[in-house]
């Protein structure tokens, strides 16, 4: 079956602009998070959603960064005023229901590379 | 807080080496161990995991066994080939709810045949 996409694949934005990344996770799955990952490092956790409900979002580094999945499936990654240091590959992962799937696993999307000049 | 820190790479072996890499965590209560891989071009891939202390994960020949008396998480595999060449990240799963993931920074791995 069809496993999490992400669009767009690369995107480019000039200082200050606004961006929005989306992700389509497995359908079915409930759980959905957010990653960042710059350039040479692992992916850090951004946000984490259970269906619609945003219940963590510990790990958005200002308030520039807005995240939403209104009707608990797709979701969108919002940055606004961009800035040179947001340059990062974002990744978008999905989960199953306990008891649906392989527990604790993750399905990663191929993410989104975000420059910002 | 949490975290896992693993060996710098990148590893450069030859085809049919033997493999290590290693990765330490620090957690509170019990994590959930994980080995992700990303093979050029491709996305991240769950490649094996442990759930408990002296749980053995393994998959396509790697192995990784929790320690946790040595909060370990070591990455073997006995005879490497061209196509392991990739990144690999060591991950937790903390106790809380959300299920996040802590990573790794990544150890580059290639292999020359």
């Amino acid at each position: 079956g069809a496993g999490v996409s992400q669009s767009p694949r690369y995107k480019v934005a000039k200082r200050g602009q606004d961006v929005a990344l989306r992700c389509d996770p497995i359908s079915g799955h409930v759980s959905l998070f957010w990653y960042q990952q710059a350039l040479g490092q692992g992916p850090e956790f951004l946000t984490y959603f259970q269906n619609e409900a945003q219940l963590d979002k510990s790990g958005l580094p200002s308030d520039r960064f807005f995240a939403e999945r209104p009707e608990g499936s797709v979701s969108t990654l919002k940055i606004q005023r961009t800035q040179q240091e947001d340059s990062a590959v974002y990744l978008c992962a999905s989960s199953p229901p306990r008891g649906e799937g392989p527990l604790d696993e993750q399905f990663f999307g191929p993410g989104t590379r975000l420059t910002v000049l | 807080g949490n975290s896992v820190t693993q060996m710098e790479g990148p590893v450069t072996l030859s085809e049919e080496a033997f493999l290590t890499i290693n990765c330490t965590y620090t957690a509170t209560g019990y994590p959930s161990l994980f080995w992700y891989v990303q093979y050029p071009g491709e996305g991240l891939q769950l490649l094996l995991k442990a759930t408990k202390a002296d749980d053995k994960g393994s998959n396509k020949g790697f192995e990784a066994t929790y320690r946790k008396e040595t909060t370990s998480f070591h990455l073997e595999k006995g005879s490497v080939q061209v196509s392991d060449s990739a990144v690999y990240f060591c991950a937790l799963k903390g106790s809380s709810n959300t299920g996040k993931l802590i990573f790794g920074q990544g150890t580059t791995l290639q292999v020359k045949p």
